[in-house]
Order: C-alpha cells, then structure tokens, then sequence
C-alpha cells in the first residue's frame, strides 16, 4: 500500500529556514515523479516543485532560488528544504506522487508551515 | 507557466441534478487534465485524469471532457457527498499549475 507521510511544519519567523520530510512507503521514492503542493489558509492549490525520477527538477516562479526538493533512497524520504521563508509562504505542505502518468495519484495528510513572528 | 481558468468559481444545486464545471488553459495540453475534489481538511483526490478516464473507484455519475484548451467535468446525478471543492490540474508541462478551484455546494 502506498503511503505518504509530511512532517516538518511549525511556525517559523519571517526570514527563518525549514525542511519539510515526506516519508515515503510502498513504493521507491527515486523511481516516481514526485512533487510539493501547498494550499494557504481558504486558498486554492499551488505546485511549488516537481523531481522527475530521472532527477530533473522544476520549481514555481514564487519560490525559485529559496526552496530545493531533494530525495534521500536510502531513506526512501522527499525534502522540501525551504529558506528566506515569507508570510506568503504560510501553508499546508502536501507531498504527492504521480500514479501511472503524471496526474497526482497519492497524497500525503499534508504538515502546516507558518510564517510569522 | 500554463495558466488554468475554471468557472464558475461556486455553485450551488440540488440532489439530482447535473452539474457542469469549465477549465480552460493558456494554451493547448492535449488532454493532459486532472480534475480532483478536496473536501475541508482533508487531502485533495484524484477523481478523472487523461481529460476523461475514471479513476479507479470513484462514481460513475463523474464523467470529463474536452480537447485542446478547454475541459468539462460533469456531475450527473449530484448527491451530498459531492459537496466539495474541485480543481483541474493540467500536467502537460512543469510545474504543474491548478484551477483556482470551484466550490459545489448541495
């Protein structure tokens, strides 16, 4: 069974760095296109980074040059490392894997970050 | 990035009756949509992918369509456990970009 585990949320001032963990199960993590999706407060949902399981990576326009997605096999884990962090980046974080395509097959519970001090 | 536009961005319908809900992207994604429903603190869930194919598990009464830059998703007989919010995903090229999701109360 496919299971998609975050963790790593909190609060975190303005300015401040965190790593978001999506521990994965079920499946190897470094064989599938795997992504990050936010959703802020009673707000629509936003790709923010994709890693192809040949490793090429694509990040959003809002975060390019402050997060970087990264993959551990041994831990069969996806990161989410998140620098230069700003109120608008306050969110619940969902890691989600691409079943058969490229559609979002799997979802985790999704860990909450917020911004501010 | 590829620009997704659904509408409308609510609605509100009866038991039983059929609902339609439009996305329209920026430029052609040769079927390459999803549609899924995210219900209020929960994780979104993938309903349709390929513009119509099933997923598998969800109700028949879902059903998609379109070509080119402009896809429906239908509900034909709504219930209440449709009530939910549903967004179209285009995954044509990276990053993926959603819909700015349509509200479907019942």
């Amino acid at each position: 069974e496919v299971q998609l585990v975050e963790s790593g949320g909190g609060l975190i001032q303005p300015g401040g760095s965190l790593r978001l963990s999506c521990a994965a199960s079920g499946f190897t993590v470094s064989t599938n296109y795997m992504t990050w999706v936010r959703q802020a407060p009673g707000k629509g949902l936003e790709c923010v980074s994709v890693i192809y399981g040949g490793g090429t990576i694509y990040y959003a326009d809002s975060v390019k040059g402050r997060f970087s997605i990264s993959r551990d096999n041994s831990r069969n884990t996806l990161y989410l490392q998140m620098n230069s962090l700003r109120a608008e980046d306050t969110a619940v974080y969902y890691c989600a894997r691409a079943s058969g395509g490229y559609h979002l097959g799997y979802w985790g519970q999704g860990t909450l970050v917020i911004v501010s001090s | 990035d590829i620009q997704m536009t659904q509408s409308p961005s609510s609605l509100c319908a009866s038991v039983g009756e059929r609902v339609t809900i439009t996305c329209r992207a920026s430029q052609g994604i040769t079927n390459s949509l999803a549609w899924y429903q995210q219900k209020p603190g929960e994780a979104p869930k993938l309903l349709l992918y390929g513009a119509s194919t099933l997923e598998s598990g969800v109700p028949s009464r879902f059903s998609g369509s379109g070509s080119g830059t402009d896809y429906t998703l239908a509900v034909s007989s709504l219930q209440p456990e449709d009530a939910a919010t549903y967004y179209c995903q285009q995954y044509y090229s990276a990053p993926q970009t959603f819909g700015q999701g349509t509200k479907v109360e019942v």
